[in-house]
């Protein structure tokens, strides 16, 4: 079946600092999405993405949608306390079905 | 603007019980997905409805596990007779129909014991 690989497992960073995520698979999507969990709680969309190529803002979150359509990537600027949290990517292809693919995910630690 | 939401937020049960999770979408979702989180297997999709039909159960792990959507406001996924290797975090969400971009609910955590 496909799968989304993200790695590494865990990052940790130094509060104010940049970081980058990527995605891949084996597989074209037409669609890729980012989703963050914070602990007990359910993921909450971040950024979703239409178009290779596609590169897409929210505050100081910046995705892009690879242009091979088997990669994504996910950056955040300025790291804060609050970004710590379990980040997934998620792949949707263009079959009449609407299910999401997910990756195993990425926990952000962030240092003061 | 409620979104996804799901009852109970905790269960725990003994080994052999009937557990039942519940969902319901946010009000004008005609699809509808569950899932189950662990950390050995991250996020599962256990199945997944459109305008209330279930169109792809193939992630349902045995037949002790079911999933209903009586209509388009409610779904509940029953697990009889549970096994600790249930244990896990259920979650629900739902999204447009054919649309990417699917809403969590906050989810049920499962004990069985």
């Amino acid at each position: 079946g496909q799968q989304l690989n993200q790695s590494p497992q865990s990052m940790f960073i130094q509060e104010g600092e940049d970081v980058s995520m990527n995605c891949t698979s084996s597989s074209i999507f037409n669609t890729w999405l980012w989703y963050k969990q914070d602990p007990g709680e359910g993921p909450v969309l971040l950024i979703a993405l239409y178009k290779a190529g596609e590169l897409t803002s929210n505050g100081r979150l910046t995705a892009q949608f690879g242009i091979t359509r088997k990669d994504s990537f996910l950056n955040i600027s300025a790291s804060i306390p609050s970004d710590v949290g379990i980040y997934f990517c998620a792949g949707q292809d263009s079959g009449a079905n609407s299910k999401l693919t997910f990756g195993k995910g990425i926990t952000l630690s962030v240092r003061p | 603007d409620a979104g996804v939401i799901q009852s109970p937020r905790h269960e725990v049960t003994e080994m052999g019980q009937e557990v039942t999770l519940r969902c319901k979408p946010i009000s004008g979702h005609n699809s509808l997905f569950w899932y189950r989180q662990t950390m050995m297997r991250g996020l599962e999709l256990l199945i997944y409805f459109n305008n209330n039909v279930p169109i792809d159960d193939s992630g349902m792990p045995e037949d002790r596990f079911s999933a209903k959507m009586p209509n388009a406001s409610f779904s509940t996924l029953k697990i009889q007779p549970s096994e600790p290797r249930d244990s896990a975090v259920y979650f629900c969400a739902s999204s447009l129909l054919g649309g990417a971009e699917a809403f969590f609910g906050q989810g049920t955590r499962l004990t069985v014991v």
